[in-house]
């Protein structure tokens, strides 16, 4: 199993920009999420999906989107990208079942700057 | 409000030496209590987890415990190594659903 990927690895934009974070995963976890990682505080949650076709809000949610059309993909959309945004960004997987107990697994990162 | 902090920030020991990294946590209702260590460039890993019952977890040199009463974790690194320079972070979840608390993490460093 290839686990959590994320594409890109990097990624530099520039005010107003719109892009799309990658996430994918194949150990068929229904529960999903994206999380940002700053200098400083925990990782906090944006989205977050416990099945197809069904996603939420989590802590940090203003400016990005996210859909969940098949189980093993997450996209997280940047709409109109902007300095505060810049960070880095993780996406995560839980298997079903347990709920709180199950550990979350974790996609390498995508570290993006926003100009 | 629901919070988890974490201490020292950073820490820097030499090869060998032994270290306690401390976590204290005000979350209700708590479920368990995971730590994670996250190498520079990766996503974080779980290293150990906690329920209200256990008060004691090893996995290989790692040691966390966890005071449910005063709300403290602690995690112990035996004989460290040069691989342990990495940031551990705390988290702990409530109960009933999928929410977690993340700590801001402890940043290791290991000295030759």
């Amino acid at each position: 199993n290839a686990g959590v990927t994320q594409t890109p690895k990097f990624q530099v934009l520039k005010t107003g920009q719109s892009m799309t974070l990658q996430c994918a995963q194949d150990m068929n976890h229904e529960y999903m999420s994206w999380y940002r990682q700053d200098p400083g505080m925990g990782l906090r949650l944006i989205h977050y999906s416990v099945g197809a076709g069904i996603t939420d809000q989590g802590e940090v949610p203003n400016g990005y989107n996210v859909s969940r059309s098949t189980t093993e993909d997450f996209p997280l959309r940047l709409l109109s990208a902007a300095p505060s945004q810049t960070s880095v960004y993780f996406c995560a997987s839980r298997p079903p079942g347990r709920k709180a107990y199950n550990e979350q697994f974790f996609g390498p990162g995508t570290r993006l700057t926003v100009l | 409000k629901n919070q988890v902090e974490q201490s020292p920030q950073s820490l820097i020991i030499l090869e060998g030496k032994n270290c306690t990294l401390q976590c204290n946590y005000t979350v209700s209702p708590f479920s368990n209590l995971r730590w994670y260590k996250q190498d520079t460039g990766r996503g974080p890993v779980s290293l150990t987890i906690m329920t209200f019952s256990e008060n004691t977890k090893s996995n290989g040199r790692y040691t966390a415990t966890l005071d449910a009463d005063t709300k403290q974790s602690s995690l112990h690194i035996t004989a460290s190594q040069l691989s342990d320079s990495a940031s551990y972070i705390c988290v702990v979840s409530l109960t009933g659903g999928f929410k977690t608390i993340f700590g801001a993490g402890t940043r290791l460093f290991v000295k030759a």
